[in-house]
């Protein structure tokens, strides 16, 4: 299958910074990026939808002014937690798709903010 | 809509069978199946996307049924590995791309 691979993995800070997750398709070319969010034991929760050169689309209760998502190009999006709290501590899982076929999971970022 | 799973959890021995199903109330374009294992990302396992298809990947095969907006992952001659939580993604026929995922299925294979 496709890779997708996510930077970093784990990232700890302190409540109040901002945080830049990438996310990468690595051996195609995605149409279409999707950022997710899991909480333990739970099922993933899609934030947005990201298409190469245009503005993501949120899910309803997802606020776009702290989860800026940025989709530079065919192969990059990145999602920039700003001012984040001890509740946006969680598992961000990025995916890649290309026409409606299957979707490639990246790694994951595991986020915990003190 | 989330679609809805079952069972919630299933404990096999190794060699055992195991279906699990996925339902959803609204019309589908496709599922899609995933296998999640504890702390990484999931797994893409199959697309389904036409009514009545079956797709199969060695031991591990999945039906779609559009009218009844239903699929079921099979599992037969169950291996260890396969343990993990397995998660169906439903894609409605709106055409967003986007998928819901259930709340997934917790598989154990024990030796």
């Amino acid at each position: 299958g496709a890779v997708v691979s996510q930077h970093p993995s784990r990232v700890i800070c302190k409540s109040g910074t901002s945080v830049k997750i990438e996310c990468r398709s690595l051996d195609f070319q995605a149409t279409t990026m999707f950022w997710y969010r899991q909480f333990p034991k739970k099922s993933l929760m899609l934030m947005a939808t990201s298409n190469e050169g245009s503005k993501a689309t949120y899910e309803q209760g997802v606020e776009k002014d702290k989860f800026l998502i940025n989709h530079a190009s065919l192969t990059l999006s990145t999602l920039t937690v700003t001012s984040a709290h001890p509740e946006d501590s969680s598992f961000y899982i990025c995916s890649s798709s290309v026409l409606r076929n299957e979707q490639y999971f990246g790694p994951g970022t595991r986020l915990t903010v003190t | 809509q989330q679609p809805v799973q079952s069972p919630q959890a299933v404990i096999l021995r190794e060699g055992e069978d195991a279906v699990i199903n996925c339902s959803s109330s609204k019309a589908l374009y496709s599922v899609h199946w995933y296998r999640q294992k504890h702390g990484e990302a999931p797994v893409f396992l199959m697309i389904l996307l036409k009514g009545g298809e079956q797709k199969g990947h060695e031991k591990i095969s999945a039906s779609f049924n559009e009218k009844k907006q239903q699929s079921s992952l099979y599992l037969t001659a169950s291996q260890l590995s396969y343990s993990g939580t397995y998660f169906c993604g439903t894609e409605d026929q709106g055409g967003s791309e986007k998928l819901v995922f259930g709340k997934g299925t917790k598989l154990t294979v024990n030796p």
